[in-house]
């Protein structure tokens, strides 16, 4: 049971050119999310999914574009990457699409660290 | 708006000796809260969650928080730091303000001295 895979790892772009991050769960959950961390600011919601066929934007969604292919599958595109989007990219899912239930908890992937020069 | 704020960005304790993460939230509903862990180069996993249960919460590794609404507080504890504890520590509160969505503290380096 692999959770939350994301691929890839490490990436170095230049500016201007375009990338897709893929992300993918085996756990059946119903939401998924893109979030990307930098230094001393914790992590900030770019775009999330609550359910197959819906997309949101979080906190920080310029510059990205999102697609939630199937309920599995959840990938971030950069469509013109620029130097201010150098940071740690993170997939999660939950199982519910809106509740605080003390079962919808986050499972994260271990992360795509990008750098654009 | 519910906000997070984690009090200090690095704590620093000698193996052995009590660990105390501190966090403050504000909340207009009944919140949901979570400690996550992030050692180093690696993603993010749950420690432990409060919803509006026991206002002591127990998690992994021997870590344990406690609710105070009345501090509008959710510290995170643990009587005996290990140098494996050594990572970045996540305070999260979620409620009906922000449509359920995690808001997300900026995080606290726990750095254990041998």
């Amino acid at each position: 049971n692999a959770g939350v895979t994301q691929t890839p790892k490490f990436q170095v772009l230049k500016t201007g050119q375009s990338m897709t991050l893929q992300c993918a769960q085996d756990m059946n959950h119903n939401s998924m999310y893109w979030y990307r961390q930098d230094p001393g600011m914790g992590l900030r919601l770019i775009y999330y999914s609550a359910s197959e066929g819906t997309t949101d934007k979080g906190e920080v969604p310029n510059g990205y574009n999102v697609s939630r292919l199937n309920k599995r599958e959840f990938s971030l595109r950069l469509e013109s990457a620029a130097p201010s989007q150098t940071s740690v990219y993170f997939c999660a899912s939950r199982l519910g699409g809106g509740s605080t239930s003390g079962a919808n908890v986050l499972t994260f992937g271990a992360g795509s660290r990008l750098t654009v020069l | 708006a519910q906000s997070v704020t984690q009090l200090d960005s690095h704590v620093s304790v000698s193996e052995g000796t009590p660990v105390l993460l501190r966090c403050n939230y504000s909340s207009s509903y009944s919140p949901s809260l979570f400690w996550y862990v992030q050692h180093p180069n690696k993603g993010l996993q749950l420690l432990l969650k409060y919803t509006s249960a026991a206002t002591l919460v127990k998690g992994i590794n021997g870590f344990e928080a406690e609710f105070k609404k009345s501090e509008t507080s959710f510290h995170l504890t643990k009587p005996s730091a290990h140098m494996s504890d050594a990572a970045e520590y996540f305070c999260v509160v979620s409620d009906l303000d922000s449509n359920y969505q995690l808001i997300w503290g900026a995080g606290t380096k726990l750095i254990i001295k041998p």
